[in-house]
This record gives C-alpha cells, structure tokens and sequence, in this order.
C-alpha cells in the first residue's frame, strides 16, 4: 500500500531564509508525488508533480522538490520565503499513470509560518 | 484557471440535525467529485467518489447512509451528514475533475462542521 509522511506539522522560517518541508513515500511501484498548497479560506492547488521525468521538479511560486528514490523523498524547498507562502503544505502520492483522483493518498499536511 | 466554490465554509449545528454541503465547478463541467475529510493533525482522507447521474461510490468504513451525496448535475455535487453527532465534526473538502481531463484536480475551499 501507498503512503506518504509528513515530518513536522508546523514549520516557521523567517522572510528570506530557506524553506524546507519534509516528505517520505512508501510505494511498490514508481510513484506519482505531488505537492499541493492551500492558502486561508481556499482550496487546495497543485505546486507540482513529479511523474518519472526529471527527478528535480520545479513548481509554481518559486518551489521546487526532488525525488530520491535512494532515499523515498520528496522534499519541497523554496530558496527565499516570502510572506505570502504561509500556508499548509500537502503531499501526495498516487500510482503511476494514475486515471482518477481516488488513487491519490495525501499526507497529514505541513503549516508553514513566516516571520517578519 | 478552474474554481470550484464549495459552500458553506464553515457550519456550526446541534447533534441530531442535518447539514448540507454543496460543491460546485464554476466553470468546467465534471463528471467525477471527490469528498474528503481531515480530523485535525491527520491525513485528508477520501470518503466517496461522486459520479454525475449515478450512485457515488463510498471507500470502506463510510456510512453512505450517513453522508449522503448527490450528484445531479456536471456542475454540483452536494454531501448531507445526516442525523450529525459530535464525532462527525471535521474538516470536509470536495474536489472535482474536469470532464475530458482526467490528471487535473480542482479543490474547493473546505468546509468546518462543528457538530454541538
């Protein structure tokens, strides 16, 4: 069975600093990895994907995550944290060539705080 | 890019009653929505899968008598949490594939149910 961990469920960085958040998948199979983030009162969007391609994935907003099969990663980092990126953080992992969002395991989610 | 609007955000009843949760593609139309809910600190878990103009199909451990979807139309998918006690107070998020666009996931914004 698919499954994804979350290391920490509140992260706080200062504006500017480096901005990392933890993710560790259990699969049998290559998986598919996302990373999606919801901002106050709206719903969740796609950061990125990763999908067997190139293993550093770049997203929208400045993050990028890397898959580490080696070590089943796929951590989210962002170089230079803005106040704007608080939020919480999921990630997600699904089956290859997923057809249908079901298959889609989330993890437990990350908050993310930016101090002035 | 897609919104789906997911109404009300947050509800607050009294154990026994009723509650209704719309979710709503505001411009695609979907032939598939997801139901999820999040207990805080754990993973969003999915509950059923809404299928336009068919019965939804609920993920095992779900009462589907108890949560109630219905998915009349391409644009709406509604979930009723019949007959609420405290322990179904969470957090529900719908979201909705695009019809034709099987990869791509819309989240609504979720909504807190506070069961008193």
């Amino acid at each position: 069975a698919q499954s994804v961990t979350q290391l920490g469920s509140h992260v706080s960085v200062s504006e500017g600093a480096l901005v990392l958040l933890r993710c560790n998948y259990s699969s049998s199979v290559p998986p598919y990895l996302f990373w999606y983030v919801q901002y106050p009162n709206q719903g969740l969007q796609l950061l990125l994907k990763y999908t067997s391609a190139a293993t550093l994935v770049k997203g929208i907003n400045g993050f990028e995550a890397e898959f580490k099969k080696s070590e089943t990663s796929f951590h989210l980092t962002k170089p230079s944290a803005h106040m704007s990126d608080a939020a919480e953080y999921f990630c997600a992992v699904s089956e290859p060539g997923y057809s249908s969002a079901s298959k889609i395991i989330f993890g437990s989610g990350t908050r993310l705080s930016i101090r002035p | 890019g897609a919104v789906v609007s997911q109404h009300p955000s947050r509800v607050i009843c009294k154990s026994g009653t009723s509650v209704k949760i719309e979710c709503r593609s505001l411009d695609f139309q979907a032939t598939t929505m997801f139901w999820y809910r999040q207990f805080p600190k754990q993973s969003l878990m999915l509950m059923a899968t809404s299928n336009e103009g068919s019965k939804a199909t609920y993920e095992q451990g779900v009462e589907k008598d108890k949560f109630l979807i219905n998915h009349a139309s391409l644009t709406l998918s509604t979930l009723t949490v019949t007959s609420a006690h405290p322990e179904d107070s969470s957090f529900y998020i719908c979201s909705a594939e695009p019809q034709g666009l099987r990869e791509k996931l819309f989240f609504g914004s979720g909504t807190q149910l506070s069961v008193l």
